[in-house]
C-alpha cells in the first residue's frame, strides 16, 4: 500500500542541526521529496532524490535514502528561524505512472533561540 | 515564486453552494494537478490533467470536477458544497506527464459555513 509517515514535532536551537524523518511503504517508489511550507504559503519543493542515491546534498540541506529501511531523512544544517515551517516527505509510486505525489502528514519545525 | 497562480486567495460560501477555483500552470507546463489540503485528511491528490486530458484521478468526489482548458489553464469545480470541503485547495503543474518535480501555487482557502 501508499503510506508515508513523519514525526510531527520538532524543536531545535537556532544554531544546531536539524534532521527530519519519514518512513514509506511503497517499494516501487522511485522519487523522494522534501517540501516545505510557510504559514499561509504554499508548498516549497526544497529537494528530491532518485531511489538509486544514497544521499543528496544541496548547501545547508542534506537528504539520506535507507532503501533497506525505506527510511528518508532531511538534514537542516546551521537552523535558522526563517527554517520555521512544516516539511512534507513524499513519494510518487511507480505503478501510478508518476503522477501523484503521496504526502506524509508534515513534521512542524519549530526554531528558537 | 513558483510561477504557479491560483485564484481566489480565499474563498467563503455557503453549504449546497458551488465554487470555482482557477490555476494557471507556470508557463510551459503541460500538466495540472489539484490537491486538497485539509485537517483530518492531509494533503490529498484529487486529479490531473495534460494537455487537456484527464490523465488520472485520486480521491475526488463526484460532486468536484475540473478541466483543463486550450491555453492550458485549469479550473476546479466543488459544487453541493458541505462543511467538510473546507480547506485549502491546491494546484501543482509539470511540464511533462510525470508529476516528478511538481510546483505548486499558494493554495485557494474555502471556508464553506
Amino acid at each position: 500500500g501508499e503510506d508515508v509517515e513523519q514525526s510531527l514535532f520538532l524543536s531545535v536551537r537556532e544554531g544546531d542541526s536539524s534532521v527530519i524523518n519519514c518512513t514509506y511503504t511503497d517499494s516501487s517508489s522511485t522519487y523522494l521529496y522534501w517540501y516545505k511550507q510557510e504559514p499561509g504559503a504554499g508548498l516549497q519543493l526544497l529537494t528530491y532524490i532518485f531511489s538509486n542515491m544514497d544521499m543528496k546534498q544541496d548547501q545547508r540541506l542534506t537528504v539520506l535514502l535507507n532503501k533497506k529501511d525505506k527510511h528518508l531523512s532531511l538534514r537542516i544544517a546551521d537552523t535558522q528561524t526563517g527554517d520555521s515551517a512544516i516539511y512534507f516527505c513524499a513519494e510518487i509510486p511507480l505503478g501510478d505512472g508518476y503522477n501523484k505525489l503521496i504526502f506524509g502528514a508534515g513534521t512542524r519545525l519549530a526554531v528558537h533561540p | 515564486d513558483s510561477g504557479v497562480t491560483q485564484t481566489p486567495k480565499h474563498l467563503i460560501t455557503a453549504t449546497g453552494q458551488r465554487v470555482t477555483l482557477r490555476c494557471s500552470p507556470r508557463s510551459g507546463d503541460l500538466s495540472v494537478y489539484w490537491y486538497q489540503q485539509s485537517l483530518d485528511q492531509g494533503l490529498q491528490f484529487l486529479i490531473q490533467y495534460y494537455n487537456g486530458e484527464e490523465r488520472a484521478k485520486g480521491n475526488i468526489l463526484e460532486r468536484f470536477s475540473a478541466q483543463q482548458f486550450p491555453d492550458l489553464h485549469s479550473e476546479l469545480n466543488l459544487s453541493s458544497l458541505e462543511l467538510g470541503d473546507s480547506a485549502l485547495y491546491f494546484c501543482a503543474s509539470t511540464s511533462g506527464q510525470e508529476g516528478t518535480e511538481a510546483f505548486f501555487g499558494q493554495g485557494t482557502r474555502l471556508t464553506v459555513v
